[in-house]
């Protein structure tokens, strides 16, 4: 057990429809890392937040968006999904160093599957 | 923008066999870590690497970091079953996000 819990673990929608992930880090973690896992594929970094406040991006959509709450939880909104969403999103947190120079602490993933 | 690649994508060796992954930057690297990533699970943080040629072991598994800071290898010394999985180097600029490689699917004939 990572420490980093995810919810929900499966999640099956329509396209055109939104959904929102979340994670909460590891207690007194302040870095939350998301990243997308297609099938066989690799861990495609989205969006870093280190207390609260965005500190990198990558390859987001637009229709994505993140944000980090004082209480250091994250969630991970996908609107107007299409069938190319469907992945394992996971969430990452790691130690309280500036920027998370440390190991990431991966939690179970979220699975979205949209038909 | 920061690119890491990692080959082979797939191996398939016997039980016993020796097997290397290997994984290179577009850029100089503040640090790598190497994850595993077992059939249905998540990734597990396996060791990062500083120093420039730095070479770490973990009994079977030999890590290396390039003198350029640029390139690493992990080696897994007579494979097992329990090695099966995929392995993932993420490599750091500076203080900024980790960037993985593509990863390498080990499957493994007993």
């Amino acid at each position: 057990d990572s420490g980093v819990t995810q919810t929900p673990k499966h999640l099956i929608t329509a396209t055109g429809q939104r959904v929102t992930l979340r994670c909460s880090p590891r207690s007194g973690d302040l870095s939350v890392y998301w990243y997308q896992q297609s099938l066989d594929q690799g861990l495609q970094f989205l969006i870093q937040y280190y207390n609260g406040e965005e500190r990198a991006k990558g390859n987001i959509l637009e229709r994505f968006s993140a944000q980090q709450f004082p209480d250091l939880h994250s969630e991970l909104n996908l609107s107007s999904l299409e069938l190319g969403d469907s992945a394992l999103y996971f969430c990452a947190s790691s130690a309280p160093f500036e920027g998370g120079a440390g190991e990431l602490f991966f939690g179970e993933g979220s699975r979205l599957t949209v038909l | 923008g920061q690119q890491v690649m990692q080959i082979p994508q797939y191996q398939h060796v016997q039980e016993g066999e020796d097997f290397t992954t290997y994984c290179n930057s577009s850029t100089t690297l503040s640090n790598i870590q190497w994850y595993k990533q077992r059939p249905g699970g998540h990734p597990v943080f396996l060791i990062q690497l500083v120093k420039s040629g730095e070479v770490k072991k973990q009994k079977r598994l030999t890590f290396q970091f390039g003198e350029a800071k640029k390139n690493s290898s992990l080696h897994i010394t007579a494979t097992q079953t329990t090695d099966v999985g995929t392995y993932f180097c993420a490599g750091r600029v500076g203080a900024q996000k980790l960037v993985f490689g593509q990863g390498t699917r080990l499957t493994i004939n007993p």
